[in-house]
């Protein structure tokens, strides 16, 4: 079952402008990533954070946990028409059996030149 | 550097007819390997995922089946499609933080 709940579901912003995209999930996690796909095409890992973590920083991302309401936000600064994708949320729940990672649904960025 | 392949990219079969998909991992060992659909537009449901050669774990019941007859292999397979099986598979590893991602198949069952 989808853990991840992204929102929104679509986004349209102008050029320069931040987008911030959000993610509740259900259970106990040991990390949440973010992940970005073009259309037709596999996942990139973005970024992840860590349970014990609240914010993480790489390049114009940043993200934030908070794990007493089970939400994380992925923020993109200055946002660029290259950034136009889909952004995944996953949670990672390390189980006796190894790890598995859940998805969200997806928000889809539009970024308009 | 490690990398992950997997094809082929796109596959057109027709109902009923069998089905391998291959994933092939270089430059680890030992690695975690999933296989996961993706409807069009959705996210991403697990469908199999494996610790080691001849450990696979199902997390959806249906005609597809998974195997790992080596280290760095895992192969997606169905002896009969249907064409509620048409998707994109994705086939990706892990060995501790993040996931690293196959370019993907986009299988339609016609």
């Amino acid at each position: 079952s989808q853990q991840g709940e992204e929102d929104p579901q679509a986004l349209s912003i102008q050029e320069g402008e931040n987008a911030t995209m959000n993610c509740s999930y259900k259970t106990s996690i040991n990390n949440l990533q973010w992940y970005r796909q073009n259309s037709g095409r596999g996942l990139v890992h973005l970024i992840l954070i860590r349970s014990n973590e609240r914010e993480k920083h790489s390049g114009r991302l940043r993200v934030t946990l908070d794990t007493s309401k089970k939400s994380s936000s992925l923020l993109i600064t200055a946002s660029r028409a290259a950034d136009t994708a889909s952004y995944f949320c996953a949670t990672e729940a390390r189980e006796t059996s190894g790890s598995r990672l859940t998805f969200g649904e997806g928000t889809q960025l539009t970024v308009n030149p | 550097s490690q990398t992950i392949h997997q094809w082929p990219a796109t596959l057109v079969q027709p109902v009923g007819s069998p089905l391998s998909l291959e994933c092939t991992v270089e430059g680890t060992s030992n690695p975690n390997l999933y296989w996961y659909r993706q409807a069009a537009g959705r996210g991403l449901q697990l469908l199999f995922y494996s610790v080691g050669i001849g450990q696979i774990s199902s997390e959806v019941p249906q005609n597809l089946s998974a195997s790992r007859p080596q280290d760095r292999q895992f192969i997606l397979s169905s002896k009969k499609l249907l064409l509620s099986d048409s998707g994109f598979y994705l086939c990706a590893w892990s060995r501790g933080d993040g996931y690293t991602f196959g370019s993907g198949t986009r299988l339609t069952v016609v």
